[in-house]
C-alpha cells in the first residue's frame, strides 16, 4: 500500500513568487493533515481536512496560504506571494480515523530566496 | 494553546548504551503522547504513544513514562543500535474532537556512535 506521497520534494523559488505544494493521502483516509517545521523548530500544525471541508485552519500563518482538497481526495498547499519566512519542510499527514495514527510523508522543502 | 519543550535537542551515546529524551508540556487536557521517529530524507514515523490513563509503556527496546502531575514524559531508549540514529519529536494532544491536532517539541538529535 502506498504511503503518503508529496510534490515537489523541493522546491527553490523568489521571493514574491508562488508554490503548490501538493498531497496525495493513503488512500481511503478521509483525514488529512498540513504541518510544516520551520529553521529547525518545531512542527507545528498548519490545518485539518475532514474529506473536502476543513475542520480547524488555526495554524494558518496568514493569508497568503491557501489549502485545497477538492473532491477529498489529494490536497495543496499554495503559498502566494511567498515570502522569506516561508522557508521550510511542509508535511503532510492523514490518518483513517480522527484519533488514528498520523502517517507522515516524507515532507516538501521549500526555499525562497 | 498547548506548549511542548524538549530536551537535549543533541544527544550523542556509544552503541549499546541508554538514551533518555525529556519533553514538558504546559495543557493539563493534553491526553495523548506520541513520539516520532524522522530519519533523514523520511518524514515522521510514530514509534511509541501513550495515553494520560497509562503512566509507562514499554515496546522491546523502546519505553516512554507520564508523569501528568508533573506534566511530563520521556523516551527511554536501551540498548541503541547506529540505526536507532535520528532526530526524535515528542508531540502533545487533547482529544477535543478526536482528532490529531498535534502540538511538538523542536527535536532531538540523536547520534549513536558505533
Amino acid at each position: 500500500e502506498a504511503g503518503v506521497t508529496q510534490f515537489p520534494s523541493h522546491s527553490v523559488i523568489e521571493k514574491g513568487q508562488t508554490v503548490t505544494l501538493r498531497c496525495d493521502p493513503i488512500s481511503g483516509h478521509d483525514n488529512l493533515y498540513w504541518y510544516r517545521r520551520v529553521m529547525g523548530k518545531e512542527i507545528k500544525f498548519l490545518l485539518h481536512f475532514v474529506k473536502e471541508s476543513k475542520q480547524d485552519e488555526s495554524g494558518m500563518p496568514n493569508n497568503r496560504f491557501l489549502a485545497e482538497r477538492t473532491g477529498g481526495t489529494y490536497s495543496t498547499l499554495k503559498v502566494q506571494p511567498a515570502e522569506l519566512e516561508d522557508s521550510g519542510v511542509y508535511f503532510c499527514a492523514s490518518s483513517q480515523v480522527r484519533s488514528g495514527e498520523l502517517f507522515f510523508g516524507e515532507g516538501s522543502r521549500l526555499t525562497v530566496l | 494553546g498547548e506548549n511542548v519543550e524538549q530536551h537535549p535537542s543533541t544527544l550523542s551515546v556509544q552503541e549499546g548504551d541508554s538514551a533518555v529524551i525529556k519533553c514538558t508540556y504546559s495543557d493539563s487536557a493534553s491526553n495523548y503522547f506520541p513520539w516520532y521517529k524522522q530519519e533523514l530524507g523520511k518524514g515522521p514515523q510514530l514509534i511509541i504513544d501513550i495515553r494520560s490513563n497509562v503512566g509507562e509503556k514499554k515496546d522491546q527496546r523502546i519505553a516512554v513514562t507520564l508523569n501528568k502531575t508533573a506534566k511530563h514524559f520521556s523516551l527511554h531508549i536501551t540498548e541503541t543500535q547506529p540505526e536507532d540514529s535520528a532526530v526524535y519529536f515528542c508531540a502533545a494532544s487533547h482529544h477535543a474532537g478526536s482528532a490529531r491536532q498535534l502540538t511538538f517539541g523542536s527535536g532531538t538529535q540523536l547520534t549513536v556512535l558505533p
